[in-house]
């Protein structure tokens, strides 16, 4: 039984260009959760989703981020027009139930902009 | 505001020794997590607590609920260098639709 599948695991982007970042969620799951996380610092909440809507993104940055998960196909992290200080590990997590808890999460996609 | 504080945020120790990592809030969880993180990697859940005064045992780790279901400890007995990681707990809000926040972690490093 296959865990969270996050690719690539690694994105160099220089500034402007777009990153986008995969997530395919356990088998069963259909709740998605993306985290950033900065070097030496713990996970920041960025949005909640389910199939086909996006539930909770009170920590999604206003602009140039964007997050979705279609109703067949991974959860996709874009964001667009990236700057030095996107660099960071974005993690996918995934659950079960309606509610938000037990979450699973995947190997991360650290992305770096030159 | 930090809704889950957890103490200490850094910790180092020779192996062998024992310690303890808390999770606070003045908050109400219908459940908590516990999980560990490796350097490069992802969060890896160790247990899941939802009764209040619940223990677990995990090998050399012991988890417990407070009573009010608003703390949890993590209780590592003869630390190994293998322990070495960031713990980070989590809780699902009773008061927030049950929405799950993490505390900010605590980073462990065992010493051989």
């Amino acid at each position: 039984n296959a865990g969270v599948m996050q690719n690539p695991r690694h994105l160099v982007r220089r500034r402007g260009q777009e990153a986008r970042l995969r997530c395919s969620p356990m088998k069963g799951h259909s709740h998605v959760y993306w985290y950033r996380q900065l070097p030496e610092e713990g996970l920041k909440f960025m949005v909640y989703l389910q199939k086909e809507n996006i539930i909770d993104e009170s920590g999604m940055p206003k602009e140039r981020f964007s997050a979705e998960f279609p109703k067949e196909g991974p959860s996709i992290l874009r964001i667009q027009q990236v700057v030095r200080g996107d660099s960071a590990a974005y993690f996918c997590a995934s659950s079960f139930g309606s509610s938000y808890n037990e979450q699973f999460f995947g190997p991360g996609t650290r992305l770096t902009v030159l | 505001t930090q809704l889950l504080e957890q103490s200490p945020q850094f910790l180092s120790i020779q192996e062998g020794e024992n310690l303890t990592v808390y999770c606070n809030s003045s908050s109400v969880f219908s459940s908590l997590q516990w999980y560990r993180q490796e350097p490069g990697e992802g969060p890896v859940l160790l247990v899941t607590v939802v009764t209040g005064g619940e223990v677990k045992k995990l090998k050399r780790l012991t988890f417990q609920f407070g009573d009010a279901r608003k703390d949890s400890s993590l209780h590592i007995t003869a630390a190994q260098p293998g322990d070495t990681g960031l713990y980070l707990c989590a809780g699902a809000l009773v008061a927030g639709g049950f929405k799950t926040i993490f505390g900010a972690g605590t980073r462990l490093f065992v010493k051989a």
